[in-house]
C-alpha cells in the first residue's frame, strides 16, 4: 500500500539545522510530487514547499525560501527537508505529503500523509 | 490569498447536520479547493478535493460545494468519529480551521 513513513523526532539547540526524511512506498516514487506542511503545537497548518521527485525541482514558500532545502534520492525512495538557523518558533511537526495524482503539474491536493515529525528547538 | 473558516469552533450533537464555512479574500479556482480533517495527535486525511469531489473512502455524508470565495463542507450526521478539526485549503494556503466539537 501506498505509505510514507518519515524519520524519529528532533531535538535541536537554536540556530542549528534539523534534516527530516521520508521514505516512500507502494507507488512510483518519481510520477508524484511532495510537500512538507508543518504544524507548531496547538496552531493550523502551515505550507512549505514541494519537491518534484523526477527532476528535484523546488518551490518554497517565501517565509521558508531562505532557510529551507528539500532534496530527494531517487534510488531510495526518500524526499528531504532541511531547515536551517532553527529557533523556537519552528518547534512543530512536520509532515510529508504526497499529491493525489501523478500529474505533470501539481494539484496541490495532499492525499497520502506521513506520520509526522516532532521536532523541538529548545536551548 | 487568506481563507477564513468563520467558525473557530461548533458545538454540535452526534446525529446534526455540520455545515462549515471557508471564505476567500479572492475569487479562486475551485480546482484546488480542498478539506481535510485532523484527529489528536494523527496527520490530516483529504476528505473534499476540487470543492465537491469526495476522496476515495470518503462516506456520503461528506460534501463540499462552493465557489469563487464561498466554500462549504457539509457532514450531513455527524458520527462520533467525526468529532475533530477541519480545515480547508487552496493552493498554498490552509485556513486556520473549524473544530466540530461534541455538545
Amino acid at each position: 500500500q501506498v505509505q510514507l513513513v518519515q524519520s524519529g523526532a528532533e531535538v535541536k539547540k537554536p540556530g542549528a539545522s534539523v534534516k527530516v526524511s521520508c521514505k516512500a512506498s507502494g507507488y512510483t516514487f518519481s510520477n508524484y510530487y511532495m510537500h512538507w506542511v508543518r504544524q507548531a503545537p496547538g496552531q493550523g497548518l502551515e505550507w512549505m514547499g514541494i519537491i518534484n521527485p523526477s527532476g528535484g525541482r523546488t518551490s518554497y514558500a517565501q517565509k521558508f525560501e531562505a532557510r529551507v532545502t528539500m532534496t530527494r534520492e531517487t534510488s531510495t525512495s526518500i524526499v528531504y527537508m532541511e531547515l536551517s538557523s532553527l529557533r523556537s518558533e519552528d518547534t512543530a511537526v512536520y509532515y510529508c505529503a504526497r499529491d493525489q495524482n501523478g500529474e505533470a503539474i501539481s494539484d496541490y491536493v495532499m492525499a497520502v500523509w506521513g506520520q509526522g515529525t516532532t521536532v523541538t528547538v529548545s536551548s | 490569498i487568506v481563507l477564513t473558516q468563520s467558525a473557530g469552533t461548533l458545538s454540535l450533537s452526534p446525529g446534526d447536520r455540520a455545515t462549515l464555512s471557508c471564505r476567500a479574500s479572492q475569487s479562486v479556482s475551485s480546482s484546488y479547493l480542498a478539506w481535510y480533517q485532523q484527529k489528536p495527535g494523527q496527520a490530516p486525511r483529504l476528505l473534499i478535493y476540487g470543492a465537491s469531489s469526495r476522496a476515495t473512502g470518503i462516506p456520503d455524508r461528506f460534501s463540499g460545494s462552493g465557489s469563487g470565495t464561498d466554500f462549504t463542507l457539509t457532514i450531513s450526521r455527524l458520527e462520533p468519529e467525526d468529532f475533530a478539526v477541519y480545515y480547508c485549503q487552496h493552493y498554498r494556503t490552509f485556513g486556520q480551521g473549524t473544530k466540530v466539537e461534541i455538545k
